[in-house]
């Protein structure tokens, strides 16, 4: 089985400012790791993921992710938010498919980010 | 190409009723699921599919009901809607084809339902 913690339920930076969204996972095998975000009233839309081609995944908007096996963490980051960063992400992660697998995704609790002026 | 698509956006129900709650796809996947998203919990699996006539349960499925007829539609039914069920669901569908693989899950739009 996997899980999957998001560190902080919530997270406030100034605009300008680095962003660092924690989430530490668990699993029995080698995984696929996730970052989702959600902004207001709308739907989850893929950030980027890690399928173990190359630990540092950069994705949509000038995020990046690093996988870190030692640490079993796959922490967001992005150097300079801006105001339209402002949303909840969620950090989900999903055994290869395969067997009974399907590529089920488990969520973490999610991180609501603010970004202030 | 519409993606996946939820109907309603909104519902309210009273304690007892029924409905379903639509979503479709038009990227031929072969796996849907449901989730519900309640404030700090994130998103639990319902139920999924990976075929047309093959459903299973996931995290929380007591309450709910699904069937998968077609590749296209998989549709959620509450039978007797209660007021824990006030939640966002979302429908999401992706590729299942690789063993070993791992596909990106493409996520519709939610509907907002709450139970009175």
């Amino acid at each position: 089985a996997q899980s999957v913690t998001q560190l902080g339920s919530h997270v406030s930076v100034s605009e300008g400012a680095l962003v660092l969204l924690r989430c530490n996972y668990s699993s029995s095998v080698p995984p696929y790791l996730f970052w989702y975000v959600q902004y207001p009233n709308q739907g989850l839309q893929l950030l980027l993921k890690y399928t173990s081609a190359a630990t540092l995944v950069k994705g949509i908007n000038d995020f990046e992710a690093e996988f870190k096996k030692s640490e079993t963490s796959f922490h967001l980051t992005k150097p300079s938010a801006h105001m339209s960063d402002a949303a909840e992400y969620f950090c989900a992660v999903s055994l290869p498919t395969g067997g009974t697998s399907y590529g089920k995704l488990t969520f973490g609790q999610g991180t609501i980010l603010t970004v202030h002026p | 190409n519409a993606g996946v698509t939820q109907t309603p956006k909104f519902q309210v129900l009273k304690t007892g009723q029924s409905m379903t709650l639509q979503c479709a796809q038009d990227m031929n996947h072969e796996y849907m699921s449901w989730y519900r998203q309640d404030p700090g919990m994130g998103l639990r699996l319902i139920h999924y599919s990976v075929g047309a006539g093959i459903t299973d349960q996931g995290e929380v499925p007591n309450g709910y009901n699904v069937s998968r007829s077609t590749t296209e539609d998989f549709p959620l039914r509450l039978l007797s809607a209660a007021p824990s069920q006030t939640s966002v669901y979302f429908c999401a569908s992706s590729y299942v084809k690789l063993a070993g693989a791992s596909y990106e899950q493409y996520f519709g739009p939610g509907t907002r339902l709450t139970v009175t």
